[in-house]
């Protein structure tokens, strides 16, 4: 089967930084995906690794390493609305064109 | 302003009546999905369909029915709703193969069946 492993819950505190891991085991793989989700609210969409290595946008940085499935995303310099769900997504190849499958998300808390 | 647009918000109905919830985008994606998100299980995917007439199942397909007869509307049908359904539905569309790769989600539809 094909799963995504991510941690339930981090907690941190204002001002610091977290990173949240993801291991994923597919058949098939065209790229990790990030998302953000608060509470009430749809996910959003935070970055794409396709290849090995560090994507930064801002406090966020998504990285990949396709050898190990792994990847993580970090959060610096920590606020408190940086306090949501987040999720990592795998890109598989299908027939004709692709799916994603997502992991089922860390609940980061964000403490003053 | 690019989005998705699903409705209803809101949706309480009773087992076994047939409803559906309308997406639509105005992004020209070629690429459309349909996810359920249950506390624990992350967002499942239901269906999706890679362009016009072209759809396939996702992870959970079993009672839903999708059609992709326009290339920015693809509707979620449950033909006979069941409490196992009741969930937070989300509607998603992506340009595919071009920058950015990723979803762009609807709202979502949080549906109770009694």
């Amino acid at each position: 089967g094909q799963s995504l492993e991510q941690p339930s819950e981090v907690t941190a505190v204002e001002g610091a930084i977290v990173q949240i891991n993801c291991t994923y085991q597919t058949s098939g793989f065209y790229g990790l995906s990030w998302y953000q989700q608060h509470d009430g609210g749809a996910p959003t969409f935070l970055s794409y690794n396709a290849l090995d290595g560090l994507e930064e946008t801002g406090r966020f940085s998504s990285f990949l390493s396709r050898s190990d499935s792994y990847g993580y995303l970090l959060l610096q310099e920590l606020q408190m609305k940086d306090s949501a769900s987040y999720f990592c997504a795998v890109r598989v190849p299908m027939t004709g064109g692709f799916k994603t499958i997502f992991g089922a998300g860390t609940r980061l808390f964000v403490k003053a | 302003e690019a989005q998705v647009t699903q409705n209803p918000r809101y949706l309480i109905t009773v087992t076994g009546k047939k409803l559906t919830v309308t997406c639509s985008q105005n992004m020209n994606h070629e690429y459309m999905s349909w996810y359920r998100q249950d506390p624990g299980l992350g967002l499942r995917q239901i269906y999706y369909s890679m362009n016009v007439e072209v759809t396939d199942k996702g992870d959970v397909p079993e009672g839903y029915k999708v059609s992709r007869k326009e290339k920015r509307n693809f509707p979620l049908i449950l033909e006979s709703p069941s409490p196992n359904q009741t969930s937070l539905y989300f509607c998603a569309s992506s340009s595919g193969g071009t920058r950015p790769y990723g979803y762009t989600f609807g709202s979502g539809t949080r549906l109770t069946v009694v």
